[in-house]
């Protein structure tokens, strides 16, 4: 019974450097985000995706780049880290019904914190 | 865009006592539904209550319940007889149903005294 699963759980990067946050859900879900959590900022919307194949941004994509290849996985790329991605990324995801239906049951992993000197 | 603002960075209640925490939100849509959700120490993100958009009832879940004031676009969450366990960080947050997007706002860190 994995639920959401995020990896790794702790990173710390050298600015300019490159990294792929996982993420993988067993659930069969069609919903994935990526958000990132500030003190003060609350969790921000980086990027999300209603299904394989289709993926859109958030409130704050500069700088990530995610892809849908399958439903269950939705990898998050930094592509050059800087300072200011500094965070604790949480990776979601849920059910989406036919109408708009949701229940908002919203399924988080565990987060990964992420360091970036 | 959609918005979603919580002014209260902390709140303090007495245990077994109620209060309430306050959200207002920015939106033209008229398809969305509205959540609260508890972060305790763990992270982990625990789904409180949600409102649908459409409904003018407002939602309760044992001791918990919002005012939903469509309007005022305002969306607030009571908690009656508060207990230790309450004790986390709320978010509010928005679900668009024509994006698809959930946003939430900054969190108030609800603190209660034994």
């Amino acid at each position: 019974n994995a639920g959401v699963t995020q990896t790794p759980k702790f990173q710390v990067l050298k600015t300019g450097q490159s990294m792929t946050l996982q993420c993988a859900q067993d659930m069969n879900h069609e919903y994935m985000s990526w958000y990132r959590q500030d003190p003060g900022m609350g969790l921000r919307l980086i990027h999300y995706s209603v299904g394989a194949g289709i993926t859109d941004q958030g409130e704050v994509p500069n700088g990530y780049n995610v892809s849908r290849s399958t439903t269950e996985d939705f990898p998050l790329r930094l592509l050059s880290a800087a300072p200011s991605q500094t965070s604790v990324y949480f990776c979601a995801s849920s059910w989406v019904l036919a109408g708009g239906l949701w229940t908002g049951e919203l399924f988080f992993g565990e987060g990964s914190r992420l360091t970036v000197l | 865009a959609q918005t979603v603002t919580q002014s209260q960075p902390e709140m303090s209640v007495q245990e077994a006592e109620t209060v309430t925490l306050s959200c207002t939100y920015d939106t033209s849509e008229s398809d969305y539904y509205l959540f609260w959700y508890k972060q305790p120490p763990s992270r982990q993100m625990i789904l409180v209550i949600r409102q649908e958009a459409y409904k003018q009832q407002n939602a309760t879940e044992n001791r918990f319940s919002v005012n939903f004031q469509k309007a005022a676009k305002s969306f607030s969450l009571k908690i009656s007889d508060s207990q230790l366990g309450d004790a986390a960080m709320y978010f509010c947050a928005y679900w668009s149903g024509n994006t698809g997007k959930l946003i939430f706002g900054q969190g108030t860190t609800l603190q209660v005294k034994p």
